[in-house]
């Protein structure tokens, strides 16, 4: 199992582009969360998927929206991009049926500059 | 609000010292804390839960709802525990996970 897994790794994009993210949770699990790292900074909790529907979301705006499949992979789309959304995005996967011991899986990250 | 608090952005202690990383969190409900860390290269991983109160690696860390805080311990420090770590709060049957800003712990032979 390759855990979770991320793509593209890195991603240059002019402000104003629309960019696509994307992440397949690890093997098992049925829910992933999108977060964002500034530099510097903690893990910002963007929003959680679960059977395809947006679950919870965090203190972003509606330029950044989501999709889950349902082989529970997602994607994460951001318009209009602003050089304030440069930073790394990290997936999340965990399983929905877990005892309260809430345990997420992070993926590697994509880097995503705005110039 | 709900927020983590690390005071300390870099810590640096001698192998074989004891470390303590310090989280503090703002929440009125009933809080699940853990603390993640990030090797260097290697993605964000869950280390410990304190609705588990287990100890990895020889770290502990004990919730002391009086003083809100969730600190990380451990008696005698490895090279290899030099990493990053992160405090998490997870909000009461939520799926919100607020990180605090990372503690960078260096511990030097």
């Amino acid at each position: 199992d390759a855990g979770v897994t991320q793509s593209p790794t890195h991603l240059i994009k002019t402000r104003g582009q629309q960019v696509t993210l994307r992440c397949s949770p690890k093997s098992g699990h049925d829910t992933v969360s999108w977060y964002q790292q500034a530099l510097g900074q903690g893990p910002q909790f963007i929003f959680q998927y679960y059977e395809e529907e947006e679950r919870q979301r965090g203190n972003f705006p509606d330029r950044f929206s989501g999709h889950q499949f349902p082989n529970y992979s997602s994607e994460l789309n951001v318009n209009a991009l602003l050089l304030g959304d440069s930073a790394l995005y990290l997936c999340a996967s965990s399983f929905s049926w877990q005892p309260s011991s809430y345990e997420q899986y992070f993926g590697p990250g994509t880097r995503l500059t705005v110039t | 609000a709900q927020r983590v608090t690390q005071p300390e952005k870099l810590l640096s202690v001698f192998k074989g010292a004891p470390v303590e990383l310090k989280c503090n969190y703002s929440y009125s409900g009933s809080p699940e804390l853990f603390w993640y860390v990030q090797y260097s290269r290697q993605r964000l991983q869950l280390l410990l839960r304190h609705i588990s109160r287990e100890s990895i690696k020889g770290f502990t860390a004990d919730l002391n709802k009086g003083e809100t805080s969730f600190h990380l311990k451990k008696p005698f420090a490895q090279e290899e525990d030099s990493a990053m770590y992160y405090c998490a709060l997870r909000l009461y049957n939520n799926n919100d996970m607020r990180f605090g800003a990372g503690t960078r712990l260096t511990v030097k032979p």
